[in-house]
C-alpha cells in the first residue's frame, strides 16, 4: 500500500526565513511525485511534478527536489502570501486496477508572519 | 482558476438522503477524478473516469457511484447519506492519465 508522510505538520516562519518541508513516500514504483498548495476554502493548486530521483524544479521562491525515498520543498525568503497548506502526493505505476489516483500526505500547514 | 468547475459549492442535507455533485473538467481533459477530503483522513481518491469509461476505483463506498457523460462532465452520486459522509468533495481533471491533475474548488457537503 502506498504511503506518504509529510513533516512537520505545521510550521511558523518569519518573513524571509527560509526552510524546507519534507515528504517521505513508499510506493511499488514511482510514476510521479506531485506538490500542491491549498488555501482555505479552495482546491489544491498544482505546483510541481517530479518523475525521477535527482530531479529538481523551481518556481519563484519554491524549489522541489526528489530522492528515491523522499522529496523536499524548499522555500527561500518566504512572504506572507506563501502561507498555505502544502500537499505532497504520489502516483504509483503499479496501482491495482490501473488506478491513476493520487495518494496524498496530510500536508504541512505553513504560516509566514510579517 | 484551474478551469475545473464544481457545483454546488455547498450542500446541506439530512441522513438517508441522496445528492448529486457535478464537475466540468478543463477543456480538453479526458480524465476525471473524484476525491474526498475530511479532517482526519486527508484527501482520499474515490474513482476515476477516462473518456466516458470507468478506469479505476479507490476508497469508494458502495453507496457512492459516478459517471462521465459524452460531453466529459462527471457526476458523483451519494446515497443513503450518513453523518460521516460530511466532507469536502473535489473533482480533478487531467489531459492524460500520467499528467498533473488540476482540482476544482470542491463541494462542501454537510449532513445534519
Amino acid at each position: 500500500e502506498d504511503q506518504v508522510t509529510q513533516s512537520p505538520e505545521a510550521l511558523r516562519l518569519q518573513e524571509g526565513e527560509s526552510s524546507s518541508l519534507n515528504c517521505s513516500y513508499t510506493v511499488s514504483g514511482l510514476r510521479g511525485l506531485f506538490w500542491y498548495r491549498q488555501d482555505p476554502g479552495k482546491g489544491p493548486e498544482f505546483l510541481f511534478t517530479l518523475y525521477s530521483a535527482g530531479e529538481e524544479k523551481e518556481k519563484e521562491r519554491l524549489k522541489a527536489t526528489l530522492t528515491k525515498k523522499e522529496s523536499f520543498l524548499h522555500i527561500t525568503a518566504p512572504k506572507p502570501e506563501d502561507s498555505a497548506t502544502y500537499l505532497c502526493a504520489v502516483q504509483d505505476m503499479y496501482s491495482g486496477g490501473g488506478a491513476d489516483g493520487l495518494t496524498f500526505g496530510k500536508g504541512t500547514h505553513l504560516i509566514i508572519q510579517p | 482558476d484551474s478551469g475545473v468547475t464544481q457545483t454546488p459549492k455547498h450542500l446541506i442535507t439530512a441522513t438517508g438522503q441522496r445528492v448529486t455533485l457535478r464537475c466540468s473538467p478543463r477543456s480538453g481533459d479526458l480524465s476525471v477524478y473524484w476525491y474526498q477530503q475530511s479532517l482526519d483522513q486527508g484527501l482520499q481518491f474515490l474513482i476515476q473516469y477516462y473518456n466516458g469509461e470507468e478506469r479505476a476505483k479507490g476508497n469508494i463506498l458502495e453507496r457512492f457511484s459516478a459517471q462521465q457523460f459524452p460531453d466529459l462532465h462527471s457526476e458523483l452520486n451519494l446515497s443513503s447519506l450518513e453523518l460521516g459522509d460530511s466532507a469536502l468533495y473535489f473533482c480533478a481533471s487531467s489531459v492524460d492519465t500520467n499528467q498533473p491533475q488540476h482540482f476544482g474548488d470542491g463541494t462542501r457537503l454537510s449532513i445534519l
